[in-house]
């Protein structure tokens, strides 16, 4: 069974940091691209950034460009999403999300359940 | 800025059939923008239910189906039940790695 488990989400004052990491099971992770998605609030589904299988190549939003920094271990099973110089608008519920595997697939297969980062004073 | 449009709210009643779009602010979208269609509850991850324009995930029942519609990806739901109150989210790919979601639908059954 494939399993995503989201940690590291918290309070944070405006400008700080926080990294959040997503350890998963179930599947050879060293094989899959990784993502996360972000929902503040009451609001929609925001795609925030993505990582290769083997991690040589990263793509972000432009909403978090140059804050935030995806990596991953594939010795670990572990992704991490390192959040830098937070804002009120980054408060959201953080997941995690496999892409499938398959040439021309570029959808998300199996998500975690999320962690929640606040922002605020 | 890329801007994926989908209704924001939609009733139906039970037994009824519905399409639920996806669109872009500027421009048409096509097969290549791979839609993918996402269903969530609340205080729940999101749910697969389409990719690939048209392919359901495993175990989404055949009564989801996927195509492109009038330049905009489409979510059909053929015969609302109850439990399908959800809100459904479209994501397309825009190349080079980034994918967008929609704003959401947020989908009533009376």
């Amino acid at each position: 069974e494939v399993q995503l488990l989201e940690s590291g989400g918290g309070l944070v004052q405006p400008g700080g940091s926080l990294r959040l990491s997503c350890a998963v099971s179930g599947f050879t992770f060293s094989s899959y691209a990784m993502s996360w998605v972000r929902q503040a609030p009451g609001k929609g589904l925001e795609w925030v950034s993505i990582i290769t299988d083997s991690g040589t190549k990263t793509y972000y939003a432009d909403s978090v460009k140059g804050r935030f920094t995806i990596s991953r271990d594939n010795s670990k099973n572990t992704l991490y999403l390192q959040l830098n110089s937070l804002r009120a608008e980054d408060t959201a519920v953080y997941f995690c999300a496999k892409r499938a595997v398959g040439t021309g697939s570029y959808h998300f297969d199996d998500w975690g359940q999320g962690t929640l980062v606040t922002v605020s004073s | 800025q890329t801007v994926v449009t989908q209704e924001p709210s939609f009733s139906v009643s039970p037994g009824e059939t519905i399409t639920l779009t996806c669109g872009l602010s500027s421009g048409s979208v096509s097969t290549s923008h791979s839609p993918s269609w996402y269903q969530q509850t609340p205080g729940q991850a999101p749910r697969t239910l389409i990719y690939s324009t048209n392919t359901r995930s495993s175990g989404v029942p055949d009564r989801f189906s996927g195509s492109i519609v009038a330049n905009k990806a489409a979510l059909t739901i053929t015969g609302v039940q109850a439990d399908d109150e959800s809100d459904y989210y479209c994501m397309l790919y825009m190349g080079s790695g980034i994918r967008v979601f929609g704003g959401g639908t947020k989908l009533t059954v009376l």
